[in-house]
């Protein structure tokens, strides 16, 4: 396993469009988290799954967002009748629980939305 | 609540200069805190680590020291490359969430 794959890498989208990311992540991790980071600033928590089950999601969310790991496995992140304010790097990554704060995350190289 | 704040950038150096970075956090816990670098192109990935007060993470030649009295986390680096040139985050994890900084851009110029 090479790491963290995401796909697209690039999505350009008219506003209005509903369009979809997809996650793979390293194969034994049971942690999947998505992040979003525009120009200049860090990544800004989505939402996270343990296994299949998602604990975690952000205020800051929409409902226009979605997310889901269906099997445990790969994850999708959708965005419904984006806006141009939804213009970002949209990053996975995973990781192994441990049992404190420690374990580290792996990212992919991001996904990459223009929405026009 | 949880936060990270890091020195802002961009910052620019001439080959084998000494780089700092300056990091604080504010956490309730007992967090563990990381860098992360993304050279240009590229995903972030794990620089250094430390997971609990008076660690020192280091790699590729850069340290940092987990100071839980002043809540830092600065990164150095004795004599910094060319190839260094990238942007570096500051970040916390208190176990199921990681918060990150807005990122340092690191200019190293010969």
């Amino acid at each position: 396993d090479t790491g963290v794959s995401q796909d697209p890498r690039h999505k350009i989208t008219k506003r209005g469009q509903n369009v979809t990311f997809r996650c793979d992540p390293i194969s034994e991790h049971n942690r999947l988290y998505w992040y979003r980071q525009t120009l200049g600033q860090g990544p800004e928590f989505l939402t996270y799954f343990q296994n299949e089950a998602q604990l975690e999601k952000s205020r800051l969310l929409s409902d226009r967002f979605s997310a889901e790991r269906p099997k445990g496995s790969f994850s999708t992140l959708e965005i419904q009748r984006t806006e141009q304010g939804d213009s970002a790097m949209y990053l996975c990554a995973s990781s192994l629980t441990s049992g404190r704060a420690g374990g580290e995350l792996f990212f992919g190289e991001g996904s990459r939305l223009t929405v026009l | 609540g949880n936060s990270v704040t890091q020195m802002e950038g961009p910052v620019t150096l001439s080959e084998e200069a000494f780089l700092t970075i300056n990091c604080t956090y504010t956490a309730t816990g007992y967090p563990s805190l990381f860098w992360y670098v993304q050279y240009p192109g590229e995903g972030l990935q794990l620089l250094l680590k430390a997971t609990k007060a008076d660690d020192k993470g280091s790699n590729k030649g850069f340290e940092a020291t987990y100071r839980k009295e002043t809540t830092s986390f600065h990164l150095e680096k004795g004599s910094v490359q060319v190839s260094d040139s990238a942007v570096y985050f500051c970040a916390l994890s208190t176990g199921n969430q990681f918060y990150f900084g807005t990122g340092t851009s690191l200019t190293v110029i010969p």
